[in-house]
């Protein structure tokens, strides 16, 4: 099975960071790698598709890149609404389809 | 719209089988393939099993060995996740999730509003 390592595990920032999430695959997974927003109590929301592409209705502060075994999420300006976990999936090939570990991203 | 809404709560002794369901709406069942991903408290998501409610094809994660069986009813535009001989790391919250597109898998772009499985004597 393929392994997504997911990094950091948690992260503290203040309103307007900048903010970069990893995610490293244990394989060259091209560019199939999609990102999840989780907020407590909420299911998953995707993000970003296809390393890159972003989800009609999802904030352009938003962007993802990557390609291979590396890939980023970034949030330019982090916004009070963007206080929650992010998941990394890769979606390459054959299932199973799995998950980073995740990513909390709080309030400095 | 695309909805996705899931069966309630359960609560089984360890031992037992337990099934999940998920009714679809808003779009053509047959057509985009459902996934199931369950959560554990305080963890991370993870990935159960996939079903192509056109053909029936299924496939789940080795790591239950067996112990899933994703199923559907075209007629009710439903899919069925079965659990069975239940222990108490099966405790989560277990979500259904759509294909965002037909044919190749990008994401899942529609979740239900998930099903908490309370395992426990």
């Amino acid at each position: 099975d393929i392994q997504m390592t997911q990094s950091p595990s948690s992260l503290s920032a203040s309103v307007g960071d900048r903010v970069t999430i990893t995610c490293r695959a244990s394989q060259d997974i091209s560019s199939y790698v999609s990102w999840y927003q989780q907020k407590p109590g909420e299911a998953p929301n995707l993000l970003i598709y296809a390393a890159s592409t972003l989800q009609s209705g999802v904030p352009s502060r938003f962007s993802g890149s990557g390609s291979g075994t590396d890939f980023t999420l970034t949030i330019s300006s982090l916004q009070p609404e963007d206080f929650a976990t992010y998941y990394c999936q890769q979606c390459y090939s054959a299932p199973p389809w799995t998950f980073g570990q995740g990513t909390k991203v709080e309030i400095k | 719209q695309v909805q996705l809404v899931q069966s309630g709560a359960e609560m089984k002794k360890p031992g037992a089988s337990v099934r999940l369901s998920c009714k679809a709406s808003g779009y053509i069942f047959k057509t985009y393939a459902m996934h199931w991903v369950r959560q554990a408290p305080g963890q991370g998501l993870e990935w159960m099993g996939w079903i192509f409610p056109g053909n029936g094809n299924t496939r789940s994660s080795q790591k239950f060995q067996g112990r899933v069986t994703i199923t559907r009813d075209t007629s009710a535009n439903t899919v069925y996740l079965e659990l069975s001989s239940l222990r108490s790391e099966d405790t989560a919250v277990y979500y259904c999730a759509r294909d965002l597109t037909v044919g190749t898998y990008l994401g899942s772009g529609y979740w239900g509003q998930g099903t908490l499985v309370t395992v426990s004597s």
